[in-house]
């Protein structure tokens, strides 16, 4: 079971940019998958989730500028990345949202991380 | 939303040491929290879940307890392998929160 990330990058501000991660060992659509980052020097930010029923949700900072989204014949999570900012400015994990007996869940396992670094 | 908020943001000990990192809910989580290990340039790897079952591979000096608001992780003998960022995470309500992490130093 694990994810395997890329598509970081350096993006000018105003860019866009689409982030990668594929799944093995168990399946993305069954799955709810969540994007975090994490800013130089800072702590972890959740970003959005794409539940296995296929609705979604986003971070105030990132809605309308972010999509998450899933395919399911490579089995594969993407983040699409509009309208960067410096803000933007971060390692971005995926992360699946796995589920306990009584609805506690956690978030194992975690991508390796992308860089994107927004700037001029 | 429910904020979460970690004790001390830093700490440096020794080798053998005992250490306790505090985590406090805004309100009640019940058993929902999760505490993450993230070694410098690393990604996060859950260590904890539900509180205080331990997951798969993560040594037994480490354990955590609480309920409701207060939660705890301790490392029982501190190694130099547990150099690293800890980071609690309550998932009640969905999206979770992260706490702001405490960094672990070792003297």
């Amino acid at each position: 079971v694990q994810l395997v990330q890329s598509g970081g990058d350096l993006v000018h501000p105003g860019g866009s940019l689409t982030l990668s991660c594929a799944a093995s060992g168990f399946t993305v659509a069954t799955n709810h998958m969540n994007w975090v980052r994490q800013a130089p020097g800072k702590g972890l930010e959740w970003v959005s989730v794409i539940y296995a029923g296929g609705s979604t949700l986003y971070a105030d900072s990132v809605k309308g500028r972010f999509t998450i989204s899933r395919d399911t014949s490579s089995n594969t999570l993407y983040l699409q990345m509009d309208s960067l900012r410096g803000g933007d400015t971060a390692v971005y994990y995926c992360a699946r949202q796995k589920y306990g007996e009584f609805g506690d869940n956690w978030f194992d396992p975690w991508g390796q991380g992308a860089l994107v670094t927004v700037s001029s | 939303d429910i904020q979460t908020t970690q004790s001390p943001s830093s700490l440096s000990a020794s080798v053998g040491d005992r250490v306790t990192i505090t985590c406090r809910a805004s309100q009640s989580v019940h058993n929902y929290l999760n505490w993450y290990q993230q070694k410098p340039g690393k990604a996060p790897k859950l260590l904890i879940y539900v509180a205080s079952t331990l997951q798969t591979a993560v040594p037994s000096r480490f354990s955590g307890s609480g309920s409701g608001t207060d939660f705890t992780l301790t490392i029982n003998g501190l190694q130099p392998e547990d150099l690293a960022t800890y980071y609690c995470h309550q998932t009640y309500t969905s999206p979770g929160t992260f706490g702001q992490g405490t960094k672990v130093e070792i003297k």
